[in-house]
């Protein structure tokens, strides 16, 4: 079945330092992916959409220049936490959507990111 | 807009009991789709179950099933046989049916269910 591949999926940094997640298609095309953040016990929120060879769509709320996103080729897009603070620590977890309208996305097993 | 309710934060059910999660929705859409997924201590997203709005008949996935209910907008999962691998968090997400990858899932809240021994 389609897999979705996320690295790394744990990063403990200081402050201030950038942290660059990676999202992968392993075995499909993806044009679009997701990215969310998740905090304790709470749910999946939308931070952005990740478009192949454009910009990408952000979320009310949520800083383009903090959350920075890149979608270079169909099977890899890339967020990077810029100068990451404590309040950034979170669990990242991307999703990908496979070309046919009625299948469900296909997950990253997510990234847990601790910030000192 | 989509809304997606999960009216039950907390779950619990004895091991080999039934459980059944509630989930409502609101949308204006006649054409999409409704999913269950698993989110167990490792926080791996698993998807449970699926089920296409045209079709009337209840999606079920081995001990997993559904209960669908286009008019009155509900979607519970029942979860037969409950084991301990069932602990875990288990959300109801809502997408439109749309050509393209473009294809969002509204989310609800969660609920979080506990399978006692």
């Amino acid at each position: 079945g389609a897999v979705v591949s996320q690295h790394p999926s744990r990063v403990i940094c200081k402050s201030g330092t950038s942290v660059k997640i990676e999202c992968r298609s392993l075995d499909f095309q993806a044009t679009t992916m997701f990215w969310y953040r998740q905090f304790p016990k709470q749910s999946l929120m939308l931070m952005a959409t990740s478009n192949e060879g454009s910009k990408a769509t952000y979320e009310q709320g949520v800083e383009k220049d903090k959350f920075l996103i890149n979608h270079a080729s169909l099977t890899l897009s890339t967020l990077t936490v810029t100068s990451a603070h404590p309040e950034d620590s979170s669990f990242y977890i991307c999703s990908a959507n496979e070309g046919v309208s009625n299948q469900p996305q296909h997950f990253g097993d997510g990234t847990r990111l601790s910030i000192l | 807009a989509q809304t997606v309710t999960q009216s039950q934060p907390e779950m619990s059910v004895q091991e080999a009991e039934t459980v059944t999660l509630s989930c409502t929705y609101d949308t204006s859409e006649n054409n999409y789709y409704l999913f269950w997924y698993k989110q167990p201590p490792s926080r791996q997203m698993i998807l449970v179950i699926r089920q296409e709005a045209y079709k009337q008949q209840n999606a079920t996935e081995n001990r997993f099933s559904v209960n669908f209910q286009k008019a009155a907008k509900s979607f519970s999962l029942k979860i037969s046989d409950s084991q301990l691998g069932d602990t875990a968090m288990y959300f109801c997400a809502f997408m439109k049916a749309q050509a393209g990858n473009n294809r969002k899932l509204i989310w609800g809240l969660g609920t979080s269910l506990a399978v006692n021994p």
